[in-house]
């Protein structure tokens, strides 16, 4: 089971609404969490990164929200665009010391207009 | 402009013939590392350097070598290739090896081994 799993899976909207993709993490105890954008055939590209003790964090149209009790985050894109059309990627990283990034496997978004 | 750059871009090889994809980065970062991603998979990392001259495995180390010569160079071999590694490959750096650091990741290579 990976420890960091995302829903949906691929998700398709219209141009102009809003949508919310989940993140429920088993990693204990996290240093951070950060959400990150993946172009088709580019390299991801940071939104967000919130530490432990934050409950959320804004970047534009982007918006991270943490519940560290449910251990579970959410990024909310607020009325999408076409080129909100990408991969979204959620990370954690485990408390100190540990140099890893672990990955979830991702949520496809496509906006259509 | 600060950036992690790798080539080639796109590369298509046959079993057994060795192989380097560079990677560079301008940003004087301390620690590179070297991910694969394949469909449903999140990216994996193979190796990573936390400076010049040590390198150590990450979780997918099998089939590949690498050096970190100098700082701003972290190569990716692959002695001899075969079609599981069939992936799309990216490099990453940051300042500095701690986690809590932001990781910048190159444009990525896509490696096909007939």
């Amino acid at each position: 089971k990976n420890q960091v799993e995302q829903s949906p899976q691929s998700l398709i909207i219209l141009e102009g609404k809003n949508c919310t993709l989940q993140c429920n993490y088993t990693v204990s105890p996290f240093s951070n969490l950060r959400w990150y954008k993946q172009d088709t055939g580019r390299g991801p590209v940071s939104l967000t990164i919130m530490t432990f003790s934050e409950n959320t964090k804004s970047n534009g149209r982007y918006t991270a929200t943490l519940d560290a009790d449910t251990k579970q985050s959410s990024l909310h894109i607020t009325a999408s665009q076409l080129s909100d059309s990408a991969s979204y990627i959620c990370v954690v990283t485990p408390r100190r010391g540990t140099y890893k990034y672990i990955f979830g496997t991702g949520t496809r978004l496509k906006v259509l207009a | 402009e600060a950036q992690v750059t790798q080539n080639p871009r796109y590369l298509i090889t046959v079993t057994g013939k060795k192989l380097t994809v560079t990677c560079s980065q301008n940003m004087n970062h301390e620690y590179m590392s070297w991910y694969r991603q394949d469909p449903g998979l999140g990216l994996r990392q193979i190796y990573y350097s936390m400076n010049v001259e040590v390198t150590d495995k990450g979780d997918v180390p099998e089939g590949y070598k690498v050096s970190r010569k100098e700082k701003r160079n972290f190569p990716l071999i692959l002695e001899s290739p075969s079609p599981n590694q069939t992936s799309l490959y990216f490099c990453a750096s940051r300042l500095q090896p701690s986690e809590t650091y932001e990781q910048y990741f190159g444009p990525g290579t896509r490696l096909t081994v007939t």
